[in-house]
């Protein structure tokens, strides 16, 4: 069990327009889920944490108006990237934790952005 | 600021060597910690982790994980490694006075040539 999916796994948009992302906890409830970004090459840097029924909270340096998170559900949040541009081009990762687990993070397989 | 810091960017070492990846932290207060993995073309599983107990931890296929309190360090281990274990190695560290958000290491790639 503790399956984390996130689609798309691969998107490529034009500039100016939103994408949005899903991440679902298949079989499991999560109160929480974060949102993670990775550069090539780089570690996953943390955007914002999801919180279900409620607004999430953004990392610093993190624009909350450009990522809009949304986590309407136990087992859903999305990540909507308003007005994408190139440099918004990047591999992004969430991860959900049980609600009655032991704290370990379960991660989906990614979503490859690529703005033109 | 918090960090973690992995020394190694990259590893390259043969089969059945052993292998030794460094992690340090850099913030005091009661910690969890953590080693990932990411497999070539997969995505993040979890190696081992560390909440309290035994500084010596056991995860999946043969890690091991020592928590020195005194060295804000948690070093990953393997005795013997094989071409599989060729990955991306992240640490990551869990600050519960943060609000439990996982603040991850730069990564380390380990090649293991045949």
């Amino acid at each position: 069990g503790a399956v984390v999916s996130q689609h798309p796994s691969w998107v490529i948009c034009k500039s100016g327009t939103s994408v949005k992302i899903e991440c679902r906890s298949l079989d499991f409830q999560a109160t929480t889920m974060f949102w993670y970004r990775q550069f090539p090459k780089q570690s996953l840097m943390l955007m914002a944490t999801s919180n279900e029924g409620s607004k999430a909270t953004y990392e610093q340096g993190v624009e909350k108006d450009k990522f809009l998170i949304n986590h309407a559900s136990l087992t859903l949040s999305t990540l909507t990237v308003t007005s994408a541009h190139p440099e918004d081009s990047s591999f992004y990762i969430c991860s959900a934790r049980k609600n009655l687990g032991t704290g370990e993070l379960f991660f989906g397989e990614g979503s490859r952005l690529t703005v033109l | 600021a918090q960090s973690v810091s992995q020394h190694n960017h990259h590893v390259i070492l043969s089969e059945a060597a052993s292998l030794e990846l460094g992690c340090n932290y850099s913030y005091g207060g009661t910690v969890n910690l953590f080693w990932y993995v990411q497999y070539p073309g997969q995505h993040l599983q979890l190696l081992l982790k560390y909440f309290s107990g035994d500084p010596l931890v056991k995860g999946i296929k043969g890690f091991e994980a020592e928590f020195i309190k005194s060295k804000f360090s948690f070093n990953l281990r393997k005795p013997s490694v094989q071409w599989s274990d060729t990955a991306e190695y992240f640490c990551a560290v869990n600050r519960r006075a943060a609000g439990n958000k996982l603040t991850f290491g730069g990564g380390t790639r380990v090649l293991v040539k045949p």
